[in-house]
């Protein structure tokens, strides 16, 4: 089944204990991107990734990094979490990063920082 | 820059009514447009898109048609069910090369039996 997967999909931590949301995918597509989904906000992207070793910012970078040394993996870290982290996270991936293609998206990872 | 604006909720309805949840965009150059679903507890599904003017997106019996002389994307749906209660996304694709989607802020829906 073509899916993308998250882990964990659910996590309380604490201010300033490094963290890593994993994200894996199993349909061989190029582009690869985190977004945040907040009350009021809808979803907005982190960072993205074109192919393996090319990462860029999104709209909402700050706090975050990303790495993507195989095609099929996307993880998003976050060295430092602070609460203003406190969010639902998407990973999502498609075959292009073309206007059109579609994006499938994980079922989220619920984040919340004391 | 690109943004999409969604009509607020939450929009509270009895089964079988008809919906309309409406959607607004600003764009430069012509980008794909898209519903997302999100049910209780789940993650974000694809609706349905269109990827031109005049376009109509449709699933599940839902359409969406793509007026690009009213820059809206209007979802709708002739009769609602208890199980199609969620938060529906109207988003476009960012026209540069960068697998991006704009999203509105969602529109709750809750359908009553």
């Amino acid at each position: 089944e073509a899916q993308v997967t998250q882990n964990p999909r659910y996590l309380i931590t604490v201010t300033g204990k490094k963290l890593t949301v994993t994200c894996s995918q199993n349909m061989n597509h190029e582009y690869m991107s985190w977004y945040r989904q907040d009350p009021g906000l809808g979803l907005r992207q982190i960072y993205y990734s074109m192919n393996v070793e090319v990462t860029d910012k999104g709209d909402v970078p700050e706090g975050y990094k990303v790495s993507r040394k195989e095609k099929r993996n996307f993880p998003l870290i976050l060295e430092s979490p602070s609460p203003n982290q406190t969010s639902l996270y998407f990973c999502a991936s498609s075959l292009g990063g073309g206007n059109g293609n579609t994006i499938y998206f994980g079922e989220g990872s619920w984040l919340t920082v004391v | 820059g690109d943004s999409v604006t969604q009509m607020e909720g939450p929009v509270t309805l009895s089964e079988e009514a008809f919906l309309t949840i409406n959607c607004t965009y600003t764009a430069t150059g012509y980008p794909s447009l898209f519903w997302y679903v999100q049910y209780p507890g789940e993650g974000l599904q694809l609706l349905l898109k269109a990827t031109k003017a005049d376009d109509k997106g449709s699933n599940k019996g839902f359409e969406a048609t793509y007026r690009k002389e009213t820059t809206s994307f209007h979802l709708e749906k002739g009769s609602v069910q208890v199980s199609d209660s969620a938060v529906y996304f109207c988003a476009l694709s960012d026209v540069s090369n960068t697998g991006k989607l704009i999203f509105g802020q969602g529109t709750t829906l809750q359908v009553k039996p």
